[in-house]
């Protein structure tokens, strides 16, 4: 089956650039979205069609998608951004979701 | 305002049955696939199965597949998961999720907790 395999977790400083990736076979033909989740709450989409903003995303958030990997970038991070981000495409019909990618703002 | 209300979860023992049910409200539901989309306590997320807006086409994870059957009533503006011989494994937090390519309103979630 496929896979989509996300770093466990990430740190990075306010106001710096982090920088979240996912890689799966030929993973840049498929859309990747993005997904944020802090804790006791539902999933946000943040990127979609790898690199568009849903109306209401800071634009700080940024996606790319090419050969094997998707990489979502937050610059300028600030404390609010810390949650855990989740990578999903498609395998044909089937939907696929990343482990999931911690990121520590501190 | 889009609004997406899961329920019908709770506990059942190894072997049952739930039906869990999304209603939606705010939007043309009949003109969006849907999704169903789990997560196991302190683990990630895992989609489990979409229906189409208007031909009604299914697709499961190979997990669920021959075990759960997605369907919907456009007229109520509903979702529903029939969940059949149910494991442990298949506790976790249910959420409904908008989307064809991408999931763009989420439930709240229900849980589903499967124990004897």
């Amino acid at each position: 089956s496929y896979e989509l395999t996300q770093t466990p977790s990430v740190s990075v400083s306010p106001g710096q650039t982090a920088s979240i990736s996912c890689s799966g076979d030929k993973l840049g033909d498929q859309y990747a979205s993005w997904y944020q989740q802090k804790p006791g709450q539902s999933p946000v989409l943040v990127i979609y069609h790898d690199t568009k903003r849903p109306s209401g995303i800071p634009e700080r958030f940024s996606g790319s998608n090419s050969g094997n990997t998707a990489t979502l970038t937050i610059s300028e991070t600030q404390t609010m951004d810390e949650a855990d981000y989740y990578c999903q495409s498609w395998d044909s019909t089937t939907g696929v979701f990343g482990g999931g990618t911690k990121l520590t703002v501190l | 305002e889009v609004q997406l209300v899961e329920s019908g979860g709770g506990l059942v023992k190894p072997g049952g049955s739930l039906r869990l049910s999304c209603a939606a409200s705010g939007f043309t539901f009949s003109s969006y696939s849907m999704n169903w989309v789990r997560q196991a306590p302190g683990k990630g997320l895992e989609w489990v199965s979409s229906i189409s807006s208007v031909s009604g086409d299914k697709n499961y994870a190979d997990s669920v597949k021959g075990r759960f059957t997605i369907s919907r009533d456009n007229a109520k503006n509903s979702l529903y998961l029939q969940m059949n011989s149910l494991r442990a494994e298949d506790t976790a937090l249910y959420y409904c999720a908008r989307g064809e390519y991408q999931f763009d309103c989420w439930g709240q979630g229900t849980l589903v907790t499967v124990s004897s």
